[in-house]
């Protein structure tokens, strides 16, 4: 079966570092998304990590270890905009399909 | 360029009506894949079209079903409507259906079933 966790919510103050964590079981891996999602939005990308090891793009971060399913999502100089849903996907898919499956959902709050 | 669009933004249905969804991809995107999204369940795939075949199914009923046409626009249908189908359902479209391909969600169909 599929299966990916996410802590449900987290609280941190503005200008602090945040990490959020994503494990995951499923049967097939092509690679794992991170996205964005302010409420009443929909989700917008922020990264993608295929290979072990550290994706930086700015204040945000991503780490993937695929041999302990596991990856984070690192928010550096949180600020108040930051305040949104993140989630985790993992691409399912075989060949050269693509077939996201999402965890819950972490809802972050950025407090001043 | 015109990001993916989705009409329409707002539905209200009764059981046992029948919904038609639509999704225009970005421009020269060939990939769409269809979600549901709601509280209890978050983000749910339904399917994934490229180049007007279906590539892949999520765990839906039959009464979920979608075409893709050969302008790459793509329709939901949801037959026989139940309560429970009350959701945001949300198109994404990428460039191919390749494993690294960033897909990009559209604003999303609100569906209400009374």
């Amino acid at each position: 079966g599929q299966n990916i966790d996410q802590p449900t919510e987290m609280t941190a103050t503005e200008g602090a570092i945040v990490q959020i964590n994503c494990t995951y079981q499923t049967s097939g891996f092509n690679g794992l998304f991170w996205y964005q999602q302010h409420a009443g939005e929909a989700p917008t990308f922020l990264s993608y990590n295929v290979l072990d090891g550290l994706e930086e793009k700015g204040r945000f971060s991503s780490f993937l270890s695929r041999s302990k399913g596991y990856s984070y999502l690192l928010l550096k100089e949180l600020q108040m905009k930051d305040s949104a849903s993140y989630l985790c996907a993992v691409n399912h898919g075989s060949g050269n399909t693509g077939k996201l499956i999402f965890g819950q959902g972490t809802t972050l709050q950025v407090k001043p | 360029k015109a990001g993916v669009t989705q009409t329409p933004r707002y539905l209200i249905k009764t059981r046992g009506q029948q919904v038609t969804l639509s999704c225009s991809p970005i421009s020269g995107h060939r990939s769409v894949s269809w979600y549901q999204q709601t509280p209890g369940q978050g983000l749910q795939f339904l399917f994934e079209y490229f180049s007007e075949t279906q590539r892949n199914k999520g765990n839906f009923p039959g009464r979920f079903s979608g075409r893709q046409f050969s302008n790459s626009r793509s329709e939901m249908n949801v037959s026989t409507l139940e309560l429970g189908d009350s959701a945001l359902y949300l198109c994404a479209s990428s460039m191919t259906s390749g494993r690294a391909d960033e897909q990009f969600f559209g604003p999303g169909t609100r569906l209400t079933v009374l």
